[in-house]
């Protein structure tokens, strides 16, 4: 079966550094990764998607990479502030299909 | 991006009764929606998945006379929990997908139900 794990239940980091959080996944060989970030009790909110066959996205201070040979993503948050602390999801497929999550990751951004 | 609702945000029921939560595409017509579960600091468990005009598809474990899913619109799914118990007390999430988002998918607010 599909598993999908993430670095690290939580992560603490300073304010102004750049945050990376990874996304490992086996038996799979999914066309979309995508990124969303959750707030306690409120839904995912869609970040980012990359493709199977391009290498990093961007947009704005985020920035995430896909490596479908070692099965992973790397998804960053440059000049990190406060506010970006949620939790972030992975997640493995897309369109009519559904998606797979991984375990999320818990980013606290400390003043 | 796409707009998807949940109503109620959150609800109260008594042990017994049956409540219905909706879900719907504000700006695009969402050919499939799926039902997840969250319980806290878990991630989210897919429950079922609906396409329009067709009956849902339930993940094994899930009981489909409890957890009633109608998608009868372009724009609106509801799931129903009929005879509700404590234990089906969590946080409820629907997305929806529609030729026009691409292959993103995008979620609703979330629901609370409590079961009292």
């Amino acid at each position: 079966s599909q598993k999908i794990e993430q670095n690290s239940e939580a992560l603490n980091i300073q304010e102004g550094k750049t945050a990376t959080l990874t996304c490992n996944y086996t038996n799979y060989s999914p066309a979309y990764l995508q990124w969303y970030r959750q707030d306690p009790g409120r839904g995912p909110v869609f970040l980012l998607l990359i493709r199977e066959n391009e290498k990093e996205k961007r947009k704005e201070r985020l920035k995430v990479t896909f490596d479908t040979t070692l099965k992973q993503s790397l998804f960053h948050i440059t000049a990190s502030q406060p506010a970006d602390s949620a939790t972030y999801l992975c997640a493995l497929g897309g369109g009519a299909n559904n998606l797979f999550f991984g375990t999320g990751t818990r980013l606290t951004v400390i003043p | 991006g796409a707009v998807v609702s949940q109503h109620p945000s959150r609800v109260i029921c008594k042990s017994g009764t049956s409540v219905k939560i909706e879900c719907r595409s504000l700006d695009f017509q969402a050919t499939t929606m799926f039902w997840y579960r969250q319980f806290p600091k878990k991630s989210l468990m897919l429950m079922a998945t609906s396409n329009e005009g067709s009956k849902a598809t339930y993940e094994q474990g899930v009981e489909k006379d409890k957890f009633l899913i109608n998608h009868a619109s372009l724009t609106l799914s509801t799931l129903t929990v009929t005879s509700a118990h404590p234990e089906d007390s969590s946080f409820y999430i629907c997305s929806a997908w529609g030729r026009n988002t691409g292959n993103t998918i995008y979620f609703g607010e979330g629901s609370w139900l409590t079961v009292v």
